[in-house]
């Protein structure tokens, strides 16, 4: 079945460091959506990404879809310590079984 | 606006026993899901349902049974409770398939 692996699973960085964590797909993707979970919390929308190549900022955060919509990421400029949680992708397939799958997450520290 | 609420937010059962977990929300969302988060995997798909009386099985639906006789209400039941159970469940709705899914707060489920 399709699978949606990210990476890295945890990363450190001080603050002010840069940050971005992939999501990467073996087949073509539909969609992909970017969730933040803060320790303790729930998964909280992001973003969604349709097109081919799409770009979106908010922010300091910066999506990206690939070219062959096969692969995303996220980057974050100047981290900061409301940062820290988990960055889920979670991406419909275009063979679409109809369900998105969801990546394992990056877990992101910040330290002050 | 409640939103999506899980209850309870925290439960300790022993194997063998039944337990349910409820989820409600008040935005008349057609899809509800049920996911499991465990250290390593993500969120996994338990069951999801696309409209009351319709429920159909996610990627680990076993042990495990759901029932949408209410627009907004998706309680899942673990019928005889495992160890392998123990873990964080949260319930999701969104207007459809493949759309924005928001989040409850989540359920941790401990089996002794």
């Amino acid at each position: 079945g399709q699978q949606v692996m990210q990476i890295p699973q945890y990363q450190h960085v001080q603050e002010g460091e840069d940050f971005t964590t992939y999501c990467n797909s073996s087949t073509t993707l539909s969609n992909i959506q970017w969730y933040k979970q803060r320790p303790g919390g729930h998964p909280v929308f992001l973003i969604q990404l349709v097109k081919s190549g799409e770009v979106k900022k908010q922010k300091r955060l910066t999506f990206q879809f690939g070219e062959a919509k096969k692969n995303s990421s996220l980057h974050i400029t100047a981290t900061q310590t409301t940062d820290v949680g988990t960055y889920f992708c979670a991406a419909l397939g275009s063979s679409n079984t109809g369900k998105l799958i969801f990546g394992q997450g990056t877990t992101l520290q910040v330290k002050p | 606006d409640a939103g999506i609420t899980q209850s309870p937010r925290y439960k300790i059962t022993e194997t063998g026993r039944q337990v349910t977990l409820m989820c409600h929300q008040t935005w008349s969302h057609s899809y509800m899901f049920w996911y499991r988060q465990d250290l390593g995997h993500g969120l996994r798909l338990i069951y999801y349902s696309a409209a009351a009386d319709i429920t159909d099985k996610g990627e680990v639906p076993d042990g495990y049974v759901v029932s949408r006789s209410k627009t907004e209400n998706f309680p899942l039941t673990l019928e005889s409770a495992t160890r392998s159970q123990t873990s964080v469940y949260f319930c999701a709705s969104s207007e459809s398939m493949v759309g924005t899914q928001y989040f409850g707060p989540g359920t941790r489920l401990t089996v002794l």
